[in-house]
């Protein structure tokens, strides 16, 4: 099956400053998805994205479904974006809905 | 509005008891599922349901029963409760089979066994 994984892992950054966040997926996808898990456990949906670049806000993603990647961008980043962001995607082979491990963003003032 | 509601948001219960969670969504989504995210955040699918009807059972106990009394709700049955079952439980929902679009989740609920 697809084997789904983020990097980095974790990361801390300084308010205002930029960062992107990776996901690449073992075998091509026709589904793609980015969560961002707040402090207190919400899931909530960034963006539906099997391929190309949406933007929204400071949040901008793009993947690149031939070559296995899916990036998402934070620009001038917030305390309020601190959580961890999940890329997920669907195994069709055996109809599984697939997380990645995440990566866990720090935002500190 | 809430699109996908659960409830309760904590539950607290000692080992061996029975309790259900309850989702609903209001999306008028024709698939609802039960994620199960563990103490090391990793979140694992456990149950699909398109239209009423079961289309993806992961490897979980058959202590987890799931009930779709129509296409709006699904809720989860758990017997026999055991330690390892604390987690958070998510329930989600999408406008049709295995996201071929965007899948919406409710808050969650933290299980917390005792």
């Amino acid at each position: 099956g697809i084997q789904v994984e983020q990097s980095p892992p974790d990361l801390i950054l300084q308010e205002g400053a930029n960062s992107t966040l990776r996901c690449n997926f073992s075998d091509s996808v026709n589904n793609l998805q980015w969560f961002h898990q707040n402090p207190w456990g919400q899931l909530i949906n960034l963006f539906y994205i099997p391929s190309g670049t949406k933007q929204n806000g400071r949040l901008s993603a793009t993947t690149v479904a031939t070559e296995r990647y899916s990036l998402l961008y934070i620009s001038s980043s917030q305390t309020t974006d601190s959580g961890v962001y999940f890329c997920a995607t669907v195994d069709t082979s055996y109809d599984k809905v697939i997380f990645g491990p995440g990566t866990s963003l720090s935002v500190i003032p | 509005d809430t699109a996908v509601s659960q409830t309760p948001k904590y539950l607290v219960t000692q080992m061996g008891n029975d309790k259900s969670i309850k989702c609903e969504q209001n999306l008028g989504h024709d698939t609802m599922y039960w994620y199960k995210q563990d103490s090391k955040k990793f979140l694992k699918i456990m149950f699909s349901y398109n239209n009423k009807e079961l289309i993806i059972n992961e490897t979980v106990p058959n202590r987890f029963s799931p009930k779709s009394p129509d296409k709006a709700h699904l809720n989860l049955h758990i017997n026999s409760l055991e330690l390892g079952d604390s987690a958070v439980y998510f329930c989600a929902s999408s406008p049709s089979g295995v996201w071929n679009t965007e899948a919406f989740f409710g808050q969650g609920t933290r299980l917390t066994v005792v």
